[in-house]
């Protein structure tokens, strides 16, 4: 089971918004819409910030938001913040016996 | 504010076992699914394996044969073990709670993590 497609490195200026792609195969991400979405500062534990595609979790800003088309789901921050540097990783159920599949992280650097 | 912490070794020698030790705060672990997952340097995450307190687990098959994992819930902890470890199995470690709700509002996600623990194979 290969790992999802995340572009290496994304940047913005404050207040833009950006888009992480997250590219998969019709057995997980074109498959399901559980796919989720992960906030990671290194060092840090990783936080959830999207579930089931473009559901946020209790206290997750509505800057962030997603979508999925065929076997490419999407991130987006809008209103870029200083705060949202770090790295993001999407997850996907699958129907392979490995059950999950990560994505390969995307730095997010603001300008 | 469901909290994990992973602990252990830091380094294992090749051939040993690694174990690993997750201790759960500000929740039971009783009635949730857990996770183990890896990342190694410049890959992506890769989900070893889960468990429910019941006993039940379920383990990625690349590893299968290589995992165990159980929970003590007297004392609110998971545990992981890798066997016959390799300079391969050098990686980050860490222990999620898994939400599987099939069908349902909560969908499948991974909701409370712990920071990680660095385990380094090495003679």
């Amino acid at each position: 089971q290969s790992a999802l497609t995340q572009p290496a490195s994304v940047s913005g200026s404050p207040g833009q918004s950006i888009t992480i792609s997250c590219t998969g195969t019709s057995s997980d991400v074109g498959r399901y819409n559980y796919v989720s979405w992960y906030q990671h500062h290194p060092g840090k534990a990783p936080k959830l910030i999207l579930y089931n595609v473009n559901n946020r979790p209790s206290g997750i800003s509505i800057r962030f938001s997603g979508s999925k088309s065929g076997n490419t789901a999407s991130l987006t921050i809008s209103g870029l913040q200083a705060e949202d540097e770090a790295d993001y990783f999407c997850g996907s159920y699958t129907s392979s016996s490995t059950s999950f599949v990560f994505g390969t992280e995307t730095k997010i650097t603001v300008l | 504010q469901v909290h994990l912490q992973e602990s252990g070794p830091g380094l294992v020698k090749p051939s040993e076992t690694l174990s690993l030790i997750c201790t759960v705060s500000g929740g039971s672990i009783s009635n949730s699914y857990w996770s183990w997952i890896r990342q190694s340097a410049g890959k992506a995450l890769e989900w070893i394996g889960r468990i429910y307190p019941s006993g039940s687990t379920y383990n990625n098959p690349s590893l299968n044969s290589r995992v165990t994992m159980s929970v003590d819930t007297s004392k609110n902890q998971l545990s992981l073990r890798l066997t016959s470890v390799t300079a391969a199995d050098t990686a980050v470690y860490y222990c999620a709670r898994t939400i599987l709700d099939f069908g349902g509002t909560s969908g499948v996600s991974f909701d409370y993590w712990g920071q990680g623990a660095l385990v380094t194979v090495s003679s």
